[in-house]
């Protein structure tokens, strides 16, 4: 079956830099996610990304983060001068044009700033 | 706002014992309503749905019924194998607008031998 991959799997950063976490969504979806889950908390939306551009972000997808889909088959988070607060699980999606419910996930990028 | 609650785990159960998973939620309007599996190094994937009152989803021996009455969407098995052992996520989504399911923090299953 087609995968979401994310990568790293793993990312170890100092507060204040730059982070990108990469995904490849699945070639044929057209719509993409990504959220987050902070340890023991909720899994959280941060953004959704239709036809080239944000369709809808949460109240956490600050002026700190922004995503790209640079290429035709990359999706991109990108966090700005982390916090400690920002280390979390970053998980990917995606799922296909149409009325289908089902998201397809990567296995995740675990981001820890220090 | 939409929210989903589901039980603290981890869950430690014996191979071949009963399971069940909590779900409880809050949602403006009537949701569809969802349980994601992650098995270990692996994405979220979707397990069962059910999409109104009474609805019973399942696969793979697993079912959970769409209790409107107590807001509820308790994840069941009635025999766990090993290859159970997984996180597991309860999520609804609500119609009309956008499409952004909400999720719970997950559960984790631990099946011992």
């Amino acid at each position: 079956e087609p995968e979401v991959t994310q990568t790293p799997s793993h990312q170890v950063t100092q507060m204040g830099q730059e982070v990108i976490l990469r995904c490849v969504p699945i070639s044929n979806h057209l719509y993409f996610y990504w959220y987050r889950q902070i340890l023991g908390q909720k899994v959280e939306f941060l953004v959704s990304f239709y036809n080239n551009e944000i369709s809808e972000k949460s109240e956490i997808f600050d002026d700190q983060f922004s995503v790209e889909r640079p290429d035709g088959s990359n999706f991109t988070l990108k966090i700005r001068s982390t916090k400690l607060e920002d280390s979390a699980m970053y998980f990917c999606a995606s799922r296909e044009q149409g009325a289908s419910e089902k998201l397809f996930f990567g296995s995740g990028t675990q981001l820890s700033v220090l | 706002g939409d929210s989903v609650t589901q039980m603290e785990g981890p869950v430690t159960l014996s191979e071949e014992a009963f399971l069940t998973i909590n779900c409880t939620y809050t949602a403006t309007g009537y949701p569809s309503l969802f349980w994601y599996v992650q098995y270990p190094g692996e994405g979220l994937q979707l397990l069962l749905k059910a999409t109104k009152a009474d609805d019973k989803g399942s696969n793979k021996g697993f079912e959970a019924t769409y209790r409107k009455e107590t807001t509820s969407f308790h994840l069941e098995k009635g025999s766990v194998q090993v290859s159970d052992s997984a996180v597991y996520f309860c999520a609804l989504l609500t119609s009309g607008g956008s499409y952004i399911p909400t999720f719970g923090r997950g559960t984790s299953l631990i099946v011992h031998p």
